[in-house]
């Protein structure tokens, strides 16, 4: 079985600051892969970062990056220089590459930017 | 179409009556995935297809739930003698063209919101 663990329920950001969303994982297969999603109030899941287990750098795209550490099972999403529209619910996600393809979503972080 | 395509957006139903759900994925997307989300909580597993497959239905939460995508394209949520419990959103993913979703972003719709009444 798979789990994601996201602690901050919310959380408020000054606009053009950085934030880190922690995840923590907990996966028994030797191979996975990490996503990040955001949730504007709209509802679409919008997909921002993928990270796979055995990949030897940290992901980045654009301004998200993602703090991977393996040792800590930890999967951190930063956002540099934070947006208005950043404003959003953001999920964690593992998929295992062993069968079933599907994600194991966390409960969220509620992001919120402060103009 | 462009992206993953789900109706209704919005369906209220009495508690008793029956709903199906209706999703149209990405054209040639071998996986199918339907989730339910309730209200600040992150999308739950319910059931998964590959092709017109049904090979994981271990997330779905009473016998009242039945998924099925006959051809391979098209997939339908039904739920059957509807309960309070049941509102939520469902949201339906599918995979990358051709083939499995392995290390691959599943492609979510904008999900039916399910009010039971």
């Amino acid at each position: 079985a798979q789990k994601i663990t996201q602690t901050q329920p919310g959380m408020f950001v000054q606009e053009k600051e950085a934030v880190t969303l922690d995840c923590t994982y907990d996966t028994s297969d030797p191979s996975y892969g990490l996503f990040w999603y955001k949730q504007p109030s709209s509802g679409e899941m919008i997909f921002l970062i993928y990270q796979g287990s055995y990949d030897q750098q940290n992901a980045t795209e654009g301004r998200y990056s993602l703090n991977f550490q393996k040792a800590r099972k930890s999967a951190n999403l930063v956002i540099s220089a934070s947006q208005l529209g950043d404003s959003a619910m953001y999920f964690c996600a593992i998929q295992s590459n062993f069968g079933n393809e599907k994600l194991t979503f966390g409960t969220g972080t509620r992001l919120t930017i402060i103009p | 179409g462009a992206g993953v395509s789900q109706s209704p957006r919005y369906k209220v139903a009495k508690r008793g009556q029956d709903v199906a759900l209706r999703c149209d994925p990405i054209s040639g997307h071998v996986s199918l995935f339907w989730y339910q989300q309730a209200l600040g909580q992150g999308p739950e597993f319910l059931t998964y297809f590959q092709n017109e497959a049904q090979l994981d239905k271990s997330g779905l939460p009473s016998d009242r739930f039945f998924a099925e995508r006959p051809e391979g394209s098209v997939s339908t949520l039904k739920i059957q003698r509807t309960q309070q419990e049941d509102s939520a959103v469902y949201l339906c993913a599918s995979g990358k063209p051709g083939g499995m979703a392995y290390n691959s972003p599943l492609h979510f719709g904008n999900g039916t919101r399910l009010t039971v009444t």
